[in-house]
């Protein structure tokens, strides 16, 4: 049974047009994290909560913002998609046993 | 800044054959470090992961080392299966941290 669960496994946007991605996990972890992921390169950290605090990488533009209502929810806004912006979006959870993954949003910008 | 890089990106190995991935870190305050796979189009999967106070640690068909002096990680896989096939990442953090760092990747490919 899928723990972290992403909406929707696919994605297409228009320039310029905002868009939220959706994850939902069944762990209970703390920790949730949003990675954006181009191909056939390494997962690149853009925010994490720890419960609610949030954490958000130097280098994360401002176009990407994140909510996390409650424990299980976590959202990734990006305000005004640009064709770089293109990519597979990783959400992530965790404790003490490790970081786990869900399937991913693959995002196209038309 | 200091990352977790991999020495190879791709590897073809023969079905059957064991396959040894391997993953040079940097940062010497790391203390933690995880094997991922990631399928085309799929999140990466936990394979296996080893803190800094082993220097080895199996699983199913896979064995992770870990070699602090050098500041190296492998990953072997026993009988390289069709369904290995996939790209491999190895990860580093550090106990007090929740972040992790990823090297750049291997892709596998398994020959029949």
């Amino acid at each position: 049974d899928a723990m972290v669960i992403q909406n929707p496994r696919y994605q297409v946007t228009q320039f310029g047009k905002p868009v939220t991605l959706s994850c939902s996990q069944t762990l209970n972890h703390n920790v949730m994290y949003w990675y954006q992921q181009k191909s056939s390169q390494a997962p690149k950290l853009l925010f994490h909560y720890y419960d609610k605090d949030f954490n958000n990488e130097a280098d994360t533009p401002d176009n990407f913002q994140s909510r996390r209502p409650n424990t299980s929810f976590c959202f990734l806004d990006i305000r005004s998609p640009g064709l770089g912006d293109a990519a597979m979006y990783l959400c992530a959870t965790a404790n003490v046993g490790g970081q786990f993954f869900g399937q991913g949003t693959r995002l196209t910008v038309v | 800044g200091e990352s977790v890089g991999l020495h190879l990106p791709t590897l073809s190995v023969q079905e059957g054959d064991n396959s040894i991935i391997n993953c040079a870190y940097s940062n010497s305050a790391s203390d933690y470090f995880i094997w991922y796979k990631q399928e085309s189009g799929k999140g990466p999967q936990f394979i296996i992961d080893i803190r800094s106070n082993m220097d080895k640690r199996q699983g199913q068909r896979v064995t992770v080392l870990l070699n602090k002096t050098v500041k190296h990680l492998s990953l072997q896989i026993a009988a390289t299966q069709p369904g290995d096939s996939a790209v491999y990442f190895c990860a580093e953090g550090r106990s007090n941290d929740y972040k992790l760092s990823f090297g750049a990747g291997t892709t596998v490919t398994v020959r029949a």
